[in-house]
């Protein structure tokens, strides 16, 4: 089972930080964590993904706790783009199959 | 185009009628996938196809078929439509599935069943 929780919903306000928290606390050792939002009337886009370590790129960071039960991704000043719903997904780092299940995930709100 | 492609965009059939979805990838990527989004929930997939002539079922198989007879397409077919398969379906691809690579959605088909 591939199960993560997130918050319903967040509200944010442009330009400020925003941290979106996962807990995955059944997680293996080799299972990563990946992050994908899908603004409205689109389909999901990839964000960013880690295994252990705290991750950057373009869009966004990715916290990983130590014992990797629980993540937070942080987009670190929130424009009204970033309105969207953000998933945050397990995915074996054995699969042959490339599966993401899906949960309801975070519906983020930005206020200007 | 460059990309994944869905085709029609919006398409509206009644019961009992037999509906093919279009997915095409430009990039070769050898995985491809069928998803289905009901209003306000996430993602369910349908079936997965890890090469040509390579397919597999998801969480939610009943009532579709699929096919990958070429690596760029995997249609999606509804052999005969049910009002319960009234969603919007996305398409996605991928290279190889280790747990880090990312999935490319297309802009999805919103498919009403009457």
């Amino acid at each position: 089972d591939a199960k993560t929780t997130q918050p319903n919903s967040m509200e944010s306000n442009e330009e400020e930080p925003v941290h979106l928290p996962c807990n995955h606390s059944t997680i293996s050792g080799t299972d990563y964590i990946h992050w994908y939002r899908q603004l409205p009337s689109q389909g999901p886009e990839y964000v960013i993904h880690g295994l252990t370590s705290n991750v950057n790129n373009r869009m966004a960071s990715l916290a990983i706790a130590e014992d990797r039960k629980s993540s937070t991704l942080i987009l670190h000043r929130a424009t009204l783009r970033d309105a969207a719903v953000y998933y945050c997904i397990r995915r074996g780092g054995s699969s042959n199959t490339g599966k993401l299940i899906f949960g309801q995930g975070t519906t983020l709100q930005v206020k200007p | 185009d460059a990309g994944i492609t869905q085709s029609p965009r919006y398409k509206i059939t009644e019961t009992g009628r037999q509906v093919t979805l279009m997915c095409h990838q430009t990039w070769s990527h050898s995985y491809m996938f069928w998803y289905r989004q009901d209003l306000g929930h996430g993602l369910r997939l349908i079936y997965y196809s890890a090469a040509a002539d390579i397919t597999d079922k998801g969480e939610v198989p009943d009532g579709y078929v699929v096919s990958r007879s070429k690596t760029e397409n995997f249609p999606l077919t509804l052999e005969s439509a049910t009002r319960s398969q009234t969603s919007v379906y996305f398409c996605a691809s991928s290279t190889w599935t280790g747990g880090h690579n990312e999935q490319f959605f297309g802009p999805g088909t919103r498919l009403t069943v009457l």
